[in-house]
């Protein structure tokens, strides 16, 4: 079975600081990660995605994400966040051979002025 | 414009009165999926489908129904809604059957079941 952890539920910034929301992961094969972002009384939104490759994706607004294959991680980050990037985050796996995905729980990133 | 529409956007029902949300897409994707999010659970899966009258289960299908009569449209029906059935359902689809193509959402719809 796969499964996302999302283990922060809360990040806290402050604008122009560097941001890291964690994701760590639990597959049978070859990931496909992704991460997402909901805003207030919105759908979701794609913000990048790991397929294979270079392990630093970079993705919408910004925002990149570095997968570690060894620690099974696959961290969001943006170099100087914005008020506006505050946020509920999501992190999702896909399951290669099948249409299953599964998210994590997400993390609310509120960025302060 | 692409999108994927979602309908009702919200609803308020009573428990074991049949409904459906209807789900539609006009971006020619094969796959569609449906899930609830709640609080502190994140969003789980309910059902997906990789194309046209293939269906399969997610994490929590208990209580739910689907079906994929067309390619564009996804149905998510509760044949007998439950108060533990109150959420926020979200409908997406994806390209390539979805394995490594990013899924596109639906606005959501917030059924309350009394």
């Amino acid at each position: 079975a796969q499964s996302v952890a999302q283990p922060e539920d809360q990040v806290n910034v402050a604008e122009g600081n560097p941001l890291t929301v964690k994701c760590t992961y639990s597959v049978s094969g070859n990931p496909y990660l992704f991460w997402y972002v909901q805003y207030p009384n919105r759908g979701l939104q794609f913000l990048l995605k790991y397929i294979t490759g270079d392990n630093l994706v970079k993705g919408s607004y910004g925002f990149e994400a570095e997968f570690n294959k060894s620690q099974t991680s696959f961290h969001l980050k943006k170099p100087s966040a914005l008020v506006s990037d505050s946020a509920l985050y999501f992190c999702a796996v896909r399951d290669t051979n099948a249409g299953k995905s599964t998210f994590g729980d997400g993390t609310t990133l509120t960025v302060k002025p | 414009e692409a999108q994927v529409t979602q309908n009702p956007r919200y609803l308020i029902t009573v428990t074991g009165k049949k409904l459906t949300v209807t789900c539609s897409q006009n971006m020619n994707h094969e796959y569609m999926s449906w899930y609830r999010q709640d609080p502190g659970l994140g969003l789980r899966q309910i059902y997906y489908s990789m194309n046209v009258e293939v269906t399969d289960k997610g994490d929590v299908p208990e209580g739910y129904k689907v079906s994929r009569k067309e390619k564009r449209n996804f149905p998510l029906i509760l044949e007998s809604p439950s108060p533990n059935q109150t959420s926020l359902y979200f409908c997406a689809s994806s390209t390539d059957r979805g394995r490594n193509n990013e899924q596109f959402f639906g606005p959501g719809t917030r059924l309350t079941v009394l």
